[in-house]
C-alpha cells in the first residue's frame, strides 16, 4: 500500500530564511512524487514532481525538492520564504502500476512566514 | 497548461436534497477523473475513481449510492450528492489525468455545506 508521512502539522519560518518542509513515503517499487500548494477554499496546484532523473527536482515559485531513495524522503525545500508562500502544503505518491493509480496525499503542513 | 474547472464553486442546500458537483477538463481529453474530499484542516481522502464509460470504483467506506458518479464523456464527470445531511459538508475537489502525459490536474474545489 501506498502512504505518505508528512510529520510537522505547521511550519514557521521568517520571511528571507529558507524553508523545509518534510515528507517521507512508502509505495512499491519506484514512486512518482509530487507536491502541491493548496490557499485557502481553492484547490490544488501543482509545484513540482519527481519522476525519474536528477535527485533535486526544481518547480514553480522557486521551490525545490530532493528526492533520497535511501531514506525514502521528498523534502520541499526554498531558499528564502516569502509571505506569500504562506499555505497549505501537501505531498502525494503514486506507484507506477498503472495510469490509473490515484495519488495519495500526506496530511498536510501549513506553513506560516512571518514578516 | 491544462485546466480543470469544477462548478459549482460553493453551494448552501437543505437537509434531503441532491446536490451535483460538475467536474470538466477543458482542454484536454481526461478517461479517468478522480473524486476526493477534504474535512477542515485534513488531507485528500480519495472518494472514487470515475472512468469515462464505465461504473466508477468506489475506495472503502464510500457509499456508492450516497454518492453518484457519472463519468459520460471524456471531459465531464459529476458528482451528485444525494440526500445530503450536514455530515456531508465537506470540500470537495475533483482532478483529471491528461491522456498525454499522464500529469494529474486540480479543480479549484466545490464547498457544500448542507444545513
Amino acid at each position: 500500500a501506498q502512504s505518505v508521512a508528512q510529520p510537522e502539522d505547521q511550519v514557521n519560518v521568517a520571511e528571507g530564511n529558507p524553508l523545509t518542509v518534510k515528507c517521507t513515503y512508502s509505495v512499491s517499487g519506484n514512486p512518482y512524487l509530487f507536491w502541491y500548494v493548496q490557499y485557502p477554499n481553492r484547490g490544488l496546484q501543482f509545484l513540482l514532481k519527481y519522476i525519474t532523473g536528477d535527485n533535486l527536482v526544481k518547480g514553480s515559485y522557486g521551490f525545490e525538492a530532493e528526492f533520497n531513495k535511501s531514506q525514502t524522503s521528498f523534502h520541499l525545500k526554498k531558499p528564502s520564504a516569502l509571505v506569500s508562500d504562506s499555505a497549505l502544503y501537501f505531498c502525494a505518491v503514486r506507484g507506477r502500476i498503472s495510469g490509473n493509480t490515484p495519488l495519495v496525499f500526506g496530511k498536510g503542513t501549513r506553513l506560516s512566514v512571518i514578516a | 497548461g491544462a485546466v480543470v474547472s469544477q462548478h459549482p464553486s460553493w453551494v448552501i442546500c437543505k437537509s434531503g436534497t441532491s446536490v451535483k458537483i460538475e467536474c470538466r477538463s477543458l482542454d484536454f481529453q481526461a478517461t479517468t477523473m478522480f473524486w476526493y474530499r477534504q474535512f477542515p484542516k485534513q488531507s485528500l481522502m480519495l472518494m472514487a475513481t470515475s472512468n469515462e464509460g464505465s461504473k466508477a470504483t468506489y475506495e472503502q467506506g464510500v457509499e456508492k449510492d450516497k454518492f453518484l458518479i457519472n463519468h459520460a464523456s471524456l471531459t465531464l464527470s459529476t458528482l451528485t450528492v444525494t440526500s445530503a445531511h450536514p455530515e456531508d459538508s465537506s470540500f470537495y475537489i475533483c482532478s483529471a489525468r491528461g491522456s498525454l502525459t499522464g500529469e494529474l490536474f486540480f479543480g479549484e474545489g466545490s464547498r457544500l455545506t448542507v444545513l
